[in-house]
């Protein structure tokens, strides 16, 4: 069974830009969750997704938003972005939003 | 507000060296807690779930428990391959993970 998958891997842009990151979750999984690492604050969950709707949601400004599409893949998007949004952002499958499965990430730098 | 806290931040153990790792909580409702293995580069890896005070639950040189305050990860006789960043985790009626800052563990051959 194919794990979490993320994309892109690495990315890099500059303040003010915004980005959009990519994740596949487990086959038959239908949570998605996203959350922020850094090696400052650790681990902060953004939200989460279920059957296409946002079921929670972090404490995080509104310049970060996502969605998830019905095939269940979900995508993240931070809009007019800041230095302090360099971080590695992790997206979790699940079939019951607790035993999550992460994948490898993506790493954000913001230049 | 939900808490958690591990300890130690950093931990460096011999071969063979038997040791524990802690994680205390603050929250209410407890509907679980969970142990994660982070390598670097890659995402958290999950362990174990507890799910009332006095659980256990083993998995090789592993073995966590859980008390109404906090959850101990027992290693014995790790190993090299044991080296990574251990997190803890609790979840409540939001159903979102609450996450402690982790402990990395080294174990030197």
């Amino acid at each position: 069974k194919a794990g979490v998958t993320q994309t892109p891997r690495y990315l890099i842009k500059t303040r003010g830009q915004q980005v959009t990151l990519s994740c596949s979750p487990i086959s038959g999984h239908r949570s998605v969750s996203w959350y922020q690492q850094t090696p400052g604050q650790g681990l902060q969950f953004l939200f989460e997704y279920f059957s296409e709707t946002q079921r929670n949601k972090g404490n995080f400004p509104g310049r970060f938003s996502g969605r998830q599409f019905s095939n269940s893949r979900s995508e993240m998007n931070v809009s007019t972005l800041e230095l302090g949004d360099s971080a590695l952002y992790l997206c979790a499958s699940s079939w019951d939003s607790e035993k999550l499965f992460f994948g490898s990430g993506t790493q954000l730098s913001v230049l | 507000e939900d808490q958690v806290t591990q300890s130690p931040e950093a931990l460096r153990l011999q071969e063979g060296e038997s040791s524990s790792l802690n994680c205390s909580y603050t929250v209410s409702g407890l509907r679980g807690l969970f142990w994660y293995r982070q390598d670097p580069g890659k995402g958290p890896e999950f362990l174990f779930t507890l799910y009332s005070a006095g659980e256990e639950k083993e998995k090789e040189r592993l073995k966590a428990t859980l008390t109404k305050k906090e959850s101990f990860l027992h290693i014995t006789a790790p190993k090299p391959e044991d080296s990574a960043t251990y997190l803890c985790a609790v979840v409540r009626g939001a159903q979102k993970l609450v996450f402690g800052q982790g402990t990395r563990l080294t174990i030197n051959p």
